[in-house]
């Protein structure tokens, strides 16, 4: 497999439900990002980790707390969640040189509905 | 704060050149990346941007005004495949690669 992969495509889970979306990045790059592209807005940024550090939290309810086990894989836990958290969940990966600047390269996405 | 603003709609000919605007108001610039999303696939990248000019790709030119906080994407010779939601984004720090998106810009290209 080649770029990024994300499962599942799409999940429908109950506001009392415990899940996970999954991330999985075969570029070789060190940072990795969680994006939220809900329909009628802008896609917005979650969180960054580059060298498996989280760098950035945008403010997130603590309802969804991310995993990086290593650069390659990437975690969303998911518990509680509110009908309002349905969304297309997007991954992205890029090679932070921290004075460079590369493209990030994205995942299909996981289509989350909360029901 | 960020503030990108860039057309909701645009609807073109096959065949046809149309040029899609951006403004910004960032605290923190570190160029602007224009990305291109089929419907139900994921965003994939068109152009960066970061000093004043123009950047041509083959029937994709991006142009950037740091001044003025504007950029456009120009898309040539226009192909119904072109049809597509054509994201801007900003880049701010250093540390990773985090974009501030603009809302998108669903272009429809007809016969």
């Amino acid at each position: 497999e080649t770029g990024v992969t994300q499962t599942p495509r799409h999940l429908v889970m109950g506001m009392t439900n415990k899940k996970s979306l999954k991330c999985e990045q075969h570029l070789g790059h060190n940072a990795m990002y969680w994006y939220k592209q809900s329909a009628k807005k802008p896609l917005e940024l979650m969180f960054v980790y580059s060298l498996e550090e989280r760098v950035e939290n945008n403010s997130v309810p603590s309802r969804f707390s991310p995993e990086c086990p290593n650069s390659s894989h990437l975690f969303l836990h998911l518990h509680t969640l509110q009908p309002e958290d349905s969304a297309l969940y997007l991954c992205a990966s890029s090679q932070d040189h921290g004075t460079g600047v590369t493209e990030a390269f994205f995942g299909q996405g996981t289509r989350l509905t909360v029901v | 704060g960020q503030n990108i603003d860039q057309p909701t709609e645009m609807t073109a000919t096959e065949g046809a050149i149309v040029q899609i605007n951006c403004t910004y108001q960032t605290s923190g610039f570190n160029g602007l990346f224009w990305y291109q999303q089929h419907a139900g696939e994921a965003p994939t990248f068109l152009s960066y941007n970061v000093l004043d000019g123009l950047e041509e790709k083959g029937r994709f030119s991006s142009f950037l005004s740091r001044s003025k906080g504007y950029s456009y994407l120009l898309l040539k010779e226009l192909q119904m495949k072109d049809s597509a939601s054509y994201l801007c984004a900003v880049l701010r720090g250093n540390a990773g690669n985090m974009l501030t998106f603009g809302g998108g810009t669903r272009l429809m290209v007809k016969p």
